[in-house]
């Protein structure tokens, strides 16, 4: 069965940091596509970044760009999300999404970050 | 980039089917057959329905169902039963600086 645990959501004050892990079993990891798709409280999915199965090629959202980073650990069957300069609007769930051929086929159960002073 | 435009809302009684639209741009729904659909009852994760505009992942119902004219996807759920009650989100593969695009989202109702 497969299974996307993530975690290392919390409160974060506006302009800090906070890295999001998600580790993945059931599959093989290293031959999947990886995202992050986050929702804010009562609004609709964003998709934010991915990253291929040896993580060397990674895409980021418009809004996201410049602020948060992918990357991942084949041997640790994980994958993370660095993000700095947290703003209010960054607030949302956060998923661990696999990737395979173009749709979205399994999902963790996802963890909140709020952003707030 | 903006979202793909879904209905906020639509609603029908059990047995009835109902559609949901998607519409985009030439640049995603009308210029890929990449486009896919999910269920998100509250409080949980989404759950993939239907992918490559129509193909049905193993284990999903027949009930749904997807399709494509131009830029407009179509998720289309025929018998409706109470537990079809969620919201629906549709997703497109784009070429623009952000890959990936998800539409607003349509909560549906069953009477």
């Amino acid at each position: 069965e497969v299974q996307l645990v993530e975690s290392g959501g919390g409160l974060v004050q506006p302009g800090g940091s906070l890295r999001l892990s998600c580790v993945a079993s059931g599959f093989t990891f290293s031959t999947y596509w990886m995202t992050w798709v986050r929702q804010a409280p009562g609004k609709g999915l964003e998709w934010v970044a991915n990253i291929k199965e040896d993580g060397s090629e990674k895409h980021y959202a418009d809004s996201v760009k410049g602020r948060i980073t992918v990357s991942r650990d084949n041997a640790r069957n994980s994958v993370y999300l660095q993000m700095n300069s947290l703003r209010g609007e960054d607030t949302a769930v956060y998923y661990c999404v696999r990737h395979i051929n173009w749709s979205f086929d399994s999902w963790g159960q996802g963890t909140l970050v709020t952003v707030s002073s | 980039q903006s979202a793909l435009t879904q209905p906020a809302s639509v609603s029908g009684s059990p047995g009835q089917s109902i559609t949901i639209s998607c519409t985009g741009t030439s640049s995603d729904v009308g210029g890929y057959n990449y486009v896919s659909w999910y269920q998100q009852y509250p409080g949980k994760a989404p759950k993939l329905m239907i992918s490559d505009v129509s193909n049905r992942p193993s284990g999903v119902s027949n009930r749904f169902s997807g399709s494509k004219s131009g830029n407009t996807a179509s998720l289309t759920i025929s018998g409706l039963q109470a537990e079809d009650e969620a919201d629906y989100y549709c997703s497109s593969y784009t070429r623009s600086s952000t890959p990936w695009l998800f539409g607003g989202g349509t909560k549906l109702t069953v009477l």
